[in-house]
């Protein structure tokens, strides 16, 4: 059973360009998050999405960023415009949601952006 | 809103011997789940040990073991017999039981483990 898959593993971006990171659950996970790590701190929550839904966006910046899940395909985090201050890694998780017990997250080896 | 602190920022232990990592919370919320994950150089973030605030029973995983407070908010790992393969940033995190399932970590901890 494959894990969770993010792709690119590294992203380099010039400032002004856009950034897209996309991310595959794991086989039968239908909710999933998404975090950014700057350098020497922890993981900081983004996003929690749903198949076609967002179900919580409070760690997410209020503009320059977004992030989808449709009914086909992977997790997509958008970032445009970039700026040096997106420079982090960027992991993702998935898991089973409320049916899973204790719906725990499974995390993906990370994106990690530069901004050049 | 829930926070982790993790006011060690290093660490270091002997091959073989026991270590202590801590971790203190703030919630006012009386039901949560608290993790503690591994990140190796890797960069993969593993989990190590989980403990539901319900279950008074410690969690204990093999060589890894918690001390969990509820009284105290205090919830620290110890990894016994350590191994090199320990060595690695230990992150621990917070989740509600109800509401978002959003993860909260606290800052993290590097752990080395001498030969």
């Amino acid at each position: 059973n494959a894990g969770v898959m993010q792709n690119p593993r590294h992203l380099v971006r010039r400032r002004g360009q856009e950034a897209r990171l996309r991310c595959s659950p794991m086989k039968g996970h239908s909710h999933v998050y998404w975090y950014r790590q700057l350098p020497e701190e922890g993981l900081k929550f983004m996003v929690y999405l749903q198949k076609e839904n967002i179900i919580d966006e409070s760690g997410m910046p209020k503009e320059r960023f977004s992030a989808e899940f449709p009914k086909e395909g992977p997790s997509i985090l958008r970032i445009q415009q970039v700026v040096r201050g997106d420079s982090a890694a960027y992991f993702c998780a998935s898991s089973l949601g409320r049916t899973g017990t204790p719906y725990e997250q499974y995390f993906g080896p990370g994106t990690r952006l530069t901004v050049t | 809103a829930q926070t982790v602190t993790q006011s060690q920022p290093e660490m270091s232990v002997q091959e073989a011997e026991t270590v202590t990592l801590s971790c203190t919370y703030d919630t006012s919320e009386s039901d949560y789940y608290l993790f503690w994950y591994k990140q190796p150089p890797s960069r993969q973030m593993i989990l190590v040990i989980r403990q539901e605030a319900y279950k008074q029973q410690n969690a204990t995983e093999n060589r890894f073991s918690v001390n969990f407070q509820k009284a105290a908010k205090s919830f620290s790992l110890k990894i016994s017999d350590s191994q090199l393969g320990d060595a690695a940033m230990y992150f621990c995190a917070y989740r509600s039981r109800g509401g978002s399932e959003k993860l909260v970590f606290g800052k993290g901890m590097k752990l080395t483990v001498n030969p």
